[in-house]
């Protein structure tokens, strides 16, 4: 069964703290997102990669950032969290434009 | 600017009978469109796809009607069941000038079908 696995279901973290979010998926696809979704905003997009060591913004990237070292994974980084970026985060990987695969998410507080 | 648009928040239908989720779009570059469901705490799951060479298509209880002319698709579920109660996402794609290989999402609508 295919899978994108988020490391945490629940993290709580302080204010500036630096905070990374895993994600692994194990179908091979080189494309790969991160989301946030927020109660009336739906999914925003944050960042996404279409390969090792390419990143690009999406529509809402300030105060986060990306890694994208081997082609399974995918880590979103807030450089310092703050209480506006209490959220679910979701990942996603894909084979092409239409078949996205999400991870289970990672309801983040920042306190 | 929001290019794909849920314009209600919540729905609420009777078990057996018909939902129907509408969604709206303003980028003529799509082609592409599909619903996601969402339950609470897990991540969206593939519910429906429609190319815009087709104006209908249909799997099982669902189906989903796209006009293109008035930039507007919906989806319709018949019957309902609880189960069905979940977050719809409506999202979009196609080769827009940027990257081709991301979906752009609606809001949701929240769908509550009562047994």
């Amino acid at each position: 069964d295919v899978k994108v696995t988020q490391s945490s279901r629940y993290l709580v973290k302080r204010t500036g703290e630096k905070v990374f979010l895993e994600c692994v998926q194990d179908m091979d696809h080189e494309n790969m997102f991160w989301y946030r979704q927020d109660p009336g905003l739906g999914l925003r997009l944050i960042y996404f990669s279409y390969d090792v060591k390419m990143k690009e913004k999406g529509d809402i990237p300030e105060g986060y950032s990306v890694s994208r070292e081997k082609k399974e994974r995918f880590s979103l980084i807030l450089e310092s969290a703050s209480t506006n970026q209490t959220s679910m985060y979701l990942c996603a990987s894909s084979f092409d434009s239409y078949g996205y695969t999400f991870g289970s998410g990672t309801r983040l507080t920042v306190v | 600017d929001q290019q794909v648009k849920q314009n209600s928040p919540s729905l609420s239908v009777q078990e057996g009978r018909i939902s129907i989720l509408n969604c709206d779009y303003t980028n003529s570059m799509f082609d592409y469109f599909l619903w996601y469901k969402k339950y609470p705490a897990e991540g969206p799951t593939f519910l429906i796809s429609i190319s815009s060479i087709k104006d209908k298509n249909e799997d099982g209880r669902f189906t989903v009607f796209l006009n293109k002319s008035a930039k507007h698709l919906s989806l319709h579920i018949v019957p309902s069941q609880p189960g069905d109660s979940a977050v719809y996402f409506c999202a979009a794609s196609g080769n827009y000038g940027g990257a081709t290989n991301k979906l752009i999402f609606g809001t949701g609508t929240l769908l509550a079908v009562q047994p």
